[in-house]
């Protein structure tokens, strides 16, 4: 299975852009990038999809880096509601498999 | 809205006592999964099964086992619960098997305790 790194911890200020990194040098051609967030005490929620271009949601942006070794989730305005952990997934759209990995995602701290 | 509800938030048992974990879905979803997290490892996938009476296994299925007798609904067993299955437990649904643009959509955990 493919992997994904990220880093272990990030912090932002209120109301200012985030930009979380996700490596995934060993993506293949027909995995989708899924980016996923936890609040505390809540199960995952759906954040963001793509697959080659960028995309842009209610939630969040995700530019995905021309050769798609990398993306980057962009929140425009930090709110303190958005401190969770983010977790980017690769999510294989031929592979039959209904697995998706979490690693142990970025967590997002929001100061005030 | 999209709704995976789960039977408790939070459960204490004692090892070896038979555990029963129950996820029900209002969205009339195929699939459903059931993962354990654990700090420093994430989430890990126990079992899932993609229709009424089907499971397959997942990475970490040892000590588990699953029941879908109706589509809403999917059973997480511990047969005989031991202190290392202390856990959250989160089970999730999703619509299609397609597997590139699927969604899943999670409940609130269930935090287990075995002593």
């Amino acid at each position: 299975d493919a992997k994904t790194t990220q880093p272990n911890s990030m912090e932002s200020n209120e109301e200012e852009p985030v930009h979380l990194p996700c490596n995934h040098s060993t993506i293949s051609g027909t995995d989708y990038i899924h980016w996923y967030r936890q609040l505390p005490s809540q199960g995952p929620e759906y954040v963001i999809h793509g697959l080659t271009s960028n995309v842009n949601n209610r939630m969040a942006s995700l530019a995905i880096a021309e050769d798609r070794k990398s993306s980057t989730l962009i929140l425009h305005r930090a709110t303190l509601r958005d401190a969770a952990v983010y977790y980017c997934i690769l999510r294989d759209q031929t592979s039959g498999t209904y697995k998706y990995i979490f690693g142990t995602g970025t967590r997002l701290k929001v100061l005030a | 809205d999209v709704k995976v509800t789960q039977s408790s938030r939070y459960l204490v048992k004692r090892t070896g006592e038979k555990v029963f974990l129950e996820c029900v879905q209002d969205m009339d979803h195929e699939n459903m999964f059931w993962y354990r997290q654990d700090p420093g490892l994430g989430l890990r996938l126990i079992y899932f099964s993609y229709d009424v009476k089907m499971k397959e296994k997942g990475d970490i299925p040892e000590g588990y086992s699953v029941s879908r007798e109706k589509k809403e609904r999917f059973s997480l067993i511990l047969e005989s619960a031991s202190t290392n299955q202390t856990s959250m437990y989160l089970c999730a649904s999703s619509l299609s098997y397609f597997g590139g643009t699927d969604t899943q959509y999670f409940g609130p955990g269930t935090r287990l305790t075995v002593l």
